[in-house]
């Protein structure tokens, strides 16, 4: 069990960049979670993926926003057309399908200048 | 109203005290309750997880849930300065989405 894993740990982009963050969950669950966490704040769910379907998604996740999960393992967040407000670390969690708890990695923080 | 409450601290005490980390909530519907540490600029991790009303113990931690008055609580006997951290609440209603507090700063100084 190696724990869940993001890369890249840090991205710097401009403005208006698209950037895509990778998630490798803990290896058989099914659960995989994309939460936003910003300075001062704890973290804020943005959707999460049973295997590969896409279950729930947030109303803070936009348009600019999409997560895919293509074959039920590794997932990848992109964030097109990026702004300055969303800078924030964006975290990634796992859990089997019928726990209650979640793992989480050591996120990616994205700064948009 | 945000769905959980939690006093953001910083919260500051010598070591070997007794730590009390409290979160309250709204939604009745949460029966899922843990507390996860995070330190500066890391993932958080978690801690202890309990369900329903009731009292768990895991060495120096306890954490407490009170359903009745919505109100959850984790405590840390003889805090070290390696205890300093922030500390989240989280809650959810089963399997799905975990609903957070904003996180309180612990500091113990030696």
């Amino acid at each position: 069990d190696t724990g869940v894993s993001q890369n890249p740990r840090h991205k710097i982009t401009k403005r208006g960049q698209n950037v895509t963050f990778r998630c490798d969950p803990i290896s058989e669950h099914n659960r995989l979670y994309w939460y936003r966490q910003t300075l001062g704040q704890g973290p804020e769910f943005l959707t999460y993926f049973q295997n590969e379907a896409q279950l729930e998604k947030s109303r803070l996740l936009s348009d600019r926003f999409s997560a895919e999960r293509p074959k039920g393992s590794f997932s990848t967040l992109e964030i097109q057309r990026t702004e300055q407000g969303d800078s924030a670390m964006y975290l990634c969690a796992s859990s089997l399908l019928q726990a209650h708890t979640q793992y989480f990695g050591p996120g990616t923080r994205l700064t948009v200048l | 109203q945000k769905e959980v409450e939690q006093d953001p601290g910083p919260l500051s005490v010598p070591e070997g005290a007794i730590v009390s980390l409290n979160c309250t909530y709204s939604n009745s519907a949460f029966q899922y309750f843990m507390w996860y540490r995070q330190y500066s600029r890391k993932g958080p991790e978690l801690l202890m997880y309990t369900y329903s009303s009731g009292n768990k113990e895991d060495g120096r931690f306890t954490a407490q849930v009170d359903k009745s008055s919505k109100y959850i609580s984790l405590f840390i006997r003889d805090s070290q300065p390696s205890d300093s951290a922030t500390y989240l609440c989280a809650m959810s209603r089963g399997t799905d989405k975990l609903i957070f507090g904003t996180g309180t700063r612990l500091q113990v100084f030696p």
